[in-house]
Order: structure tokens, then C-alpha cells, then sequence
């Protein structure tokens, strides 16, 4: 499988923008790269997703490299209810079965200062 | 919105005893995920289930099994429990609309002294 390689952790104030990067320099044509985030104390819950455009929603971007070596979340604003552990997962779109299966490498702690 | 249920939320067991743990999925999900998460670790895929079929199997002991059930619901049953599976267990669903999602529970926490 490929492996994601992510800072361990960031910092960022409050109601500034926030880039965090993952590597992914193994990835593979039909791998989608996808951004969960755990709050303390809660379950992981997806953020964004995508396979080789930029992707908006409400809640991030998410920038792909065009050889899509790599990618960034970006947090446009962040609050201080956005400090959690954030994963990039990498998850094979041609495996239906297993392909679904989310693999947790090590995240990047973001810390929100006021 | 309805939310994925996890019961219970605390359960403290002694070694060598079993456990089981319930996950009640989003109304109308097809697919449910456990994961096993250590004091201090990420995330572990223990099994997977789509349409009450085992779909996936991940790091899962011998001793823990799991089924989904005709109501979609699934339970994940431990026994001989040991120390080390101490952990927060979480439950994920998954639904035909939004197939690229998963959406987590808030976990269950087993300790095991």
C-alpha cells in the first residue's frame, strides 16, 4: 500500500489559514487521497476528498500536486474547534472490498492558538 | 441528523472474560467498519461488513469475531480478553449515496484490568 508522510505536528492562530501537507510520493493511478480529522476525545470524521483536481466544500480545500505526489488541506479560517489530529489517507478506488478500508498512518497534531 | 450508535460507551472487564461490543449504523447504511484504537495510537481496520456479508479483515485477533445482523446493526465479540485490548473501539457506516465517506461513531471504551 501506499504510505502517506505527514509533519507531526503544526501550529496556527486563531481565524488564520492553515496549509497542512502530506506526501504521498508513491501513490498509485487509481489511489484517492482522502483528509479525516479526530477531535479530542471523539471518532475520526471526514473532511474532504479527491483523486487528481482541487476539491472545495465547507469545510477545507484540498490542493493536489499535478504529478500528485503530494497534497495540502487548507483550513481558510481556522477556529480553535479545528484543533485535532488531522490523517491523509490514501485509499485504492479499484478495490471495492478492501479498498474501503481506511488505513490511519500518523497524523499532524494542529494546535489552534487564541 | 441521525448519527452512528455505539453501545455501550464505557465497559470495564476483568482478564479472561468477554465482551461485546454493539454498533448501530446511520438508517439506510450498507457497509459498517470497526477499528481498534490503542492509548496513544491511530486508528487500527479490525473488520468490515456490506449487505450482513464479512466484506474485509483487517488486524483482527482469533479471539474477537464479528457479524452484521439482518437489521444492519453489528457486534463485535472479544473474548479471552487480555490488557493489551484495551483500547477505543470505534464503529463506522457507510451509505450508497456517499460512498467515498465514512461516518464514525464515538467509540466505546474498554478497559480490561
Amino acid at each position: 500500500d501506499a504510505k502517506t508522510t505527514q509533519p507531526n505536528s503544526m501550529e496556527s492562530n486563531e481565524e488564520e489559514p492553515v496549509h497542512l501537507p502530506c506526501n504521498h510520493s508513491t501513490i498509485s493511478g487509481t489511489d484517492y487521497i482522502h483528509w479525516y480529522r479526530q477531535l479530542p476525545s471523539q471518532g475520526p470524521e471526514y473532511v474532504i476528498h479527491g483523486l487528481t483536481s482541487n476539491v472545495n466544500n465547507r469545510m477545507a480545500s484540498l490542493a493536489i500536486a499535478e504529478d500528485r505526489k503530494s497534497s495540502t488541506l487548507i483550513l481558510h479560517r481556522a477556529t480553535l474547534r479545528d484543533a485535532a489530529v488531522y490523517y491523509c489517507i490514501l485509499r485504492d478506488g479499484l478495490r471495492r472490498a478492501s479498498g474501503s478500508r481506511l488505513t490511519f498512518g500518523e497524523g499532524t497534531q494542529l494546535t489552534v492558538n487564541p | 441528523a441521525a448519527g452512528v450508535i455505539q453501545s455501550p460507551r464505557h465497559l470495564i472487564k476483568e482478564k479472561r472474560e468477554t465482551a461485546t461490543l454493539k454498533c448501530y449504523p446511520i438508517p439506510r447504511h450498507d457497509t459498517v467498519y470497526w477499528y481498534q484504537q490503542g492509548p496513544g495510537q491511530d486508528p487500527q481496520f479490525l473488520i468490515s461488513f456490506y449487505e450482513k456479508m464479512q466484506s474485509d479483515k483487517g488486524s483482527i485477533p482469533d479471539r474477537f469475531s464479528a457479524q452484521q445482523f439482518s437489521d444492519y446493526h453489528s457486534e463485535l465479540n472479544m473474548s479471552s480478553l487480555e490488557l493489551g485490548d484495551s483500547a477505543l473501539y470505534f464503529c463506522a457506516s457507510r451509505g450508497a449515496m456517499k460512498r467515498d465517506e465514512q461516518f464514525f461513531g464515538p467509540g466505546t471504551r474498554l478497559t480490561v484490568l
